[in-house]
């Protein structure tokens, strides 16, 4: 079945440094990859996504680019703030499998940025 | 315009007892989906509703099960609640269904089964 793996957390970071998190896919089909950003207390937010190949989504000054062929759509970011702190979740949905608007979550990562 | 709204925020309930959980989509919305976050399991998709009818549903016991009604809210009940039922539950809404309606998040209820 599809799954989604991101790089064991947490990550901390200090304020303007360069930010990756890793994540790789397997699934059944041809997927579109998404990352989400849950704050405290809040429900998830879509950050960005992309539906094929090559795509490359951003917002807010996070970039992930769809590599079909290490299966990778790793988040970065050139310089983070203390508002970025965060879980951030690695997510794909495969239209193929069946499914229509499932989403399959990797486990998540907190991201901590110090002043 | 108002976001996704799940009701209530907090719930605490005992072992044997049943739940049901609120869900108002985005105005608009007619898909509907429900997801369920534990520390140990991460984020699990239960199950998915549009225009009434569950088009999807995940690897959960027959207990969970759901419902939309024609003005597109939701409800999930859990019977026989677990021990390990405790959990955050998430509802999403989008629009219609597939890969180019992005799903709008609520901030869930905290379910804790004492």
């Amino acid at each position: 079945g599809d799954s989604v793996t991101q790089m064991e957390g947490p990550v901390t970071l200090s304020e303007e440094a360069f930010l990756t998190i890793n994540c790789t896919y397997t699934a059944t089909g041809y997927p579109s990859l998404f990352w989400y950003v849950q704050y405290p207390g809040e429900g998830l937010q879509l950050l960005l996504k992309a539906t094929k190949a090559d795509d490359k989504g951003s917002n807010k000054g996070f970039e992930a680019t769809y590599r079909k062929e290490t299966t990778s759509f790793h988040l970065e970011k050139g310089s983070v703030q203390v508002s970025d702190s965060a879980v951030y979740f690695c997510a794909l949905s495969d239209l193929e499998s069946g499914a229509n608007s499932k989403l399959t979550f990797g486990k998540g990562i907190t991201l901590s940025v110090r002043p | 315009k108002a976001g996704v709204t799940q009701t209530p925020r907090y719930l605490i309930k005992t072992r044997g007892q049943q739940v049901t959980l609120s869900c108002s989509p985005i105005s608009g919305h007619r898909s509907v989906s429900w997801y369920q976050q534990t520390p140990g399991q991460g984020l699990q998709f239960l199950f998915e509703y549009f225009s009434e009818t569950q088009r999807n549903k995940g690897n959960f016991p027959g207990r969970f099960s759901g419902r939309q009604f024609s003005n597109s809210r939701s409800e999930m009940n859990v019977s026989t609640l677990e021990l390990g039922d405790s959990a955050l539950y998430l509802c999403a809404s989008s629009f219609g269904l597939g890969l180019k309606n992005i799903q709008y998040f609520g901030a869930g209820t905290r379910l804790s089964v004492l």
